[in-house]
């Protein structure tokens, strides 16, 4: 079983301009999340999305970040447009519940550097 | 509210040593605690998690956690360190009291092990 996928691994970019990072959640899991992790601090949850529905979106900076889940499978994390604090590692996660014994699983990450 | 503190950033051991890796957390509710692992080009695992009942947590790979209410820790413990538990390791507090997501994190502590 294919576990969650992050599109792409690296993004630079300069400032200014717009990135969308892609995350494909595990087949059947309807919450997927976001977090980020910007260099020497912790990983910070964005928002959480149930099927297509943004459950809570209390995390996410500031209206220059859009996240989308069409159709409730793969989700979309845009920045436009991209600053230098944007730089750091995102994160998604997805599980099929919410319950502590549903466990959360995390892709790898893409790490943005915004030059 | 939540926080996390790792103590050490950086902890290296020899092979074969004990691992002790601290945790103390802070929650307005009670805590449901994580322990992630994340290795060089992955993404994060869970190792472990206390939600209630024994206090004692048995997770993957020999790793165990102790939640202590008292001192409000759930530091991580390995007997002896093998090579392959070199990684970066993080601990989580749960932000919804029965849900698996919106963790807080630690900054994280990167374990090295010696030959």
């Amino acid at each position: 079983e294919a576990g969650v996928t992050q599109f792409p691994s690296h993004s630079v970019i300069e400032k200014g301009q717009t990135v969308t990072l892609r995350c494909d959640p595990i087949s059947g899991h309807d919450n997927l999340y976001w977090y980020r992790r910007v260099m020497g601090k912790e990983i910070k949850f964005l928002l959480h999305f149930v099927k297509e529905s943004k459950q809570d979106e209390s995390g996410m900076p500031n209206n220059r970040f859009l996240a989308e889940r069409t159709g409730g499978t793969y989700s979309t994390l845009k920045v436009q447009p991209a600053e230098l604090e944007d730089s750091g590692v995102y994160f998604c996660a997805s599980s099929q519940a919410l319950g502590v014994n549903t466990e959360a699983f995390f892709g790898q990450g893409t790490r943005l550097t915004v030059v | 509210a939540q926080s996390v503190t790792q103590l050490g950033s950086h902890v290296s051991v020899s092979e074969g040593a004990l691992v002790l890796l601290r945790c103390n957390y802070s929650s307005s509710v009670p805590p449901y605690l994580f322990w992630y692992v994340q290795y060089p080009n992955q993404g994060l695992q869970l190792l472990l998690k206390y939600t209630t009942g024994a206090t004692l947590v048995k997770g993957i790979n020999g790793f165990e956690a102790e939640f202590k209410k008292s001192e409000t820790s759930f530091h991580l413990t390995k007997p002896s360190a093998h090579m392959s538990d070199a990684a970066e390791y993080f601990c989580a507090v749960s932000g919804l009291r029965g849900s698996n997501y919106k963790l807080t994190f630690g900054k994280g502590t990167l374990l090295t092990v010696n030959p």
